[in-house]
């Protein structure tokens, strides 16, 4: 299995905070990534799709980038309802194994 | 806009079959550009892919549970189901239904269920 490794497990941020989530690949997946917002009881939600490209009705405040091993989320300035879990997921071979999470706190 | 909802059991004993059903309405399970998939995470854990089916029946399993694992698909009521044997508390966990658009060069679950909690206990 292809393993991925999210970076940092959580982090304690502020509303307006500029954060990045690293995303790691175990071996080249190429842009077969990507990354999903789950908050607790809620279904989770594509955010970034193929490393880079925003989903539809995304705010633009989300971005993705990477290819081959390494990937990156970043949120320009945090807003209250992005306080959740953010996970990501490789879809180069089955099976499409996801990251840890990382886990957005209020500071 | 799709909309998919979990049914089944809140509470299995071990060692029995765990059997969940997904629902798709809003649109056709019917359909050349979709992956029909099944996700679980267990509590205080991540997410796990467990497989999915296309509808022409042709399903891929993650082989940790391959040998206890069947995805069937029913197109005529726009189902999907997931039966798991032999399960033990490792199977605690809430199970989400998802769509995977693989309509392109990737492939993205899109929309996702709810989830149910299935609970491993005797």
């Amino acid at each position: 299995d292809i393993q991925m490794t999210q970076s940092p497990s959580s982090l304690y941020v502020s509303v307006g905070d500029r954060v990045t989530i690293t995303c790691r690949a175990s071996q080249i997946i190429g842009r077969n990534l990507n990354w999903y917002h789950h908050k607790v009881g809620k279904a989770p939600k594509v955010l970034i799709y193929a490393a880079s490209s925003l989903k539809s009705g995304v705010p633009s405040r989300f971005s993705g980038s990477g290819s081959g091993t390494d990937f990156n989320l970043t949120i320009s300035s945090l807003q209250p309802e992005d306080f959740a879990t953010y996970y990501c997921q490789q879809t180069h071979r089955i099976p499409y194994t996801f990251g840890q999470g990382t886990k957005l706190e209020i500071k | 806009q799709v909309h998919l909802q979990e049914s089944g059991p809140g509470l299995v004993k071990p060692s029995q079959t765990l059997s969940l059903t997904c629902t798709v309405s809003g649109g056709s399970i019917d359909s050349e550009d979709y992956y029909w998939t099944w996700i679980r995470q267990p509590p205080g854990k991540g997410l796990e892919w467990i497989g999915h089916i296309y509808y022409s029946g042709t399903a891929s399993y993650n082989p940790s549970l391959s040998s206890r694992l069947t995805i069937s698909v029913d197109t005529s009521k726009d189902q999907f189901s997931l039966t798991l044997l032999s399960v033990t508390a490792a199977d605690t966990a809430v199970y989400y239904c998802a769509r995977a658009d693989s309509g392109n060069w990737y492939v993205t679950l899109d929309s996702w269920g709810q989830g149910t909690l299935v609970a491993v206990s005797s």
